[in-house]
């Protein structure tokens, strides 16, 4: 199976409220998790980043926790928003070399208005 | 302008016929990657050059070709394209050595008959 996954496919959460979208990795050669963001017909987009000698990073709305001892990442945004509305994936990087990126099968968040 | 470009957009074919997806970025990376995207299954990698001389297979590069025409483009074959590679093709560039940030083109919609 794949190394990166998701606990939930698909969340639904009303507008305002927080979402939390979790993540496993099996890799502990990974030295970095990224989020991604993809809207409806569109490419996947950049959200958020974190380092593994980190724990957590906070961006405009969003926060992403890293727990290693149980190789698990979770991205939090606030007061969700209609437009928030998208697949997310996790994605860790191959520190071992390659520095390839390996994504998760994405969650996908529908705001409810 | 769009960063990155892929072309075409959309495109249908019958079986055993060659196709080839373009890609061109101007983000001034060295590395491009191919990625597949099925319903259920994230992002997968095809090939990945690191610059001109350099290509590289993927998780799931059976049944595809790469060139690396120059720095900004890389292009994807199927030289003889079969029902089940039916799917959204991804071209990416990004610096994943020093960040885990790649920019995707907008997607190409292969549907294989």
């Amino acid at each position: 199976g794949e190394s990166v996954g998701l606990h939930l496919p698909t969340l639904s959460v009303q507008e305002g409220d927080n979402s939390i979208i979790n993540c496993a990795y099996s890799n502990s050669a990974s030295d970095y998790f990224i989020w991604y963001k993809q809207e409806s017909g569109k490419g996947p987009q950049f959200i958020i980043d974190i380092r593994s000698n980190m724990d957590k990073r906070q961006g405009q709305r969003v926060t992403v926790l890293l727990n290693k001892t149980v190789k698990h990442l979770s991205l939090q945004i606030a007061a969700t928003q209609p437009g928030d509305s998208a697949v997310y994936f996790c994605a860790e990087r191959d520190g071992a070399g390659s520095y390839q990126l390996t994504f998760g099968k994405g969650t996908k968040l529908s705001v409810i208005p | 302008d769009a960063d990155v470009t892929q072309t075409p957009r959309n495109r249908i074919t019958k079986t055993g016929k060659r196709i080839m997806l373009e890609c061109s970025q101007t983000k001034g990376h060295d590395r491009m990657y191919w990625y597949r995207q099925d319903p259920g299954l994230g992002l997968r990698l095809i090939y990945y050059s690191f610059d001109v001389k350099d290509i590289n297979k993927g998780e799931i590069s059976d049944g595809y070709s790469v060139s690396r025409q120059a720095q900004a483009k890389f292009s994807l074959s199927l030289e003889s394209a079969i029902p089940n590679q039916t799917a959204l093709y991804f071209c990416a560039t990004g610096d994943t050595v020093n960040t885990g940030e790649l920019f995707f083109g907008e997607g190409s919609r292969l549907t294989v008959l």
